[in-house]
């Protein structure tokens, strides 16, 4: 089976402090992957997404990277917080006519 | 670019009742459709997609979906709904021409909450 996996599953970080998410991905070589932001009561934003290893296109500005070291990893990263860093990162892969989601980081910033 | 307008920002609604979720976009060029679920504190599960072929779409747990162009619409329905049908829809479209990536533009979201 296709499996991802998002670590840590929540996290509550304080402001100026530096992140890292992590999306794994199993059962599958060289997928698209993509990163994305749910803030509070809003909606769903693509924030970076990698067709290989190396390769990243971001299209949101901001305070956040994303690096993809290895062809199932997928890793979102801030050297400094800001408070509207704050919500819920999805991770997901795209398959065959949709994309399959991770179970999400919730990040909370203080 | 495209854009995806979720009309609704919440739904009440009692069990056993019909639901619908209304859903419209906006895109320069065609594009597949699809209605994601989100249950508290989970990652998206997808409900139904359109990509091609018959307008009428139905998914997993009862509901269904209609492609209409003309209108550029793409309503979620369910006929009777279930308390396990709490949960948060989105609706989202992705391109059908990929230079790169396969990128999906959702909609606001709809709060959906059953009471009994």
């Amino acid at each position: 089976s296709q499996t991802i996996h998002q670590w840590p599953a929540t996290l509550v970080q304080p402001v100026g402090s530096p992140l890292s998410l992590e999306c794994t991905v199993e059962g599958t070589s060289n997928p698209n992957l993509y990163w994305y932001r749910q803030a509070a009561g809003r909606g769903l934003q693509l924030l970076f997404y990698s067709v290989g290893i190396g390769q990243i296109s971001s299209e949101v500005p901001q305070n956040l990277s994303a690096s993809r070291p290895q062809d199932r990893q997928f890793i979102l990263s801030s050297k400094k917080l800001l408070l509207s860093d704050s919500g819920f990162y999805l991770c997901a892969r795209e398959g065959p006519g949709e994309q399959y989601f991770g179970p999400g980081t919730r990040l909370t910033v203080t | 670019a495209q854009s995806v307008t979720q009309l609704d920002s919440q739904v009440p609604v009692f069990e056993e009742a019909p639901v619908e979720l209304r859903c419209n976009y906006s895109s320069s060029v065609s594009v597949y459709l699809f209605w994601y679920v989100q249950y508290p504190n989970q990652g998206l599960q997808l409900l139904l997609k359109y990509l091609s072929g018959s307008t009428l779409v139905k998914g997993i747990n009862g509901f269904e979906a209609e492609f209409n162009k003309s209108q550029t619409s793409f309503h979620l329905r369910k006929p009777s709904v279930h308390i396990s049908d709490t949960a948060e829809y989105f609706c989202a479209v992705s391109p059908m021409i990929k230079a790169a990536g396969n990128k999906l533009t959702f909609g606001g979201g709809t709060r959906v909450l059953v009471k009994p």
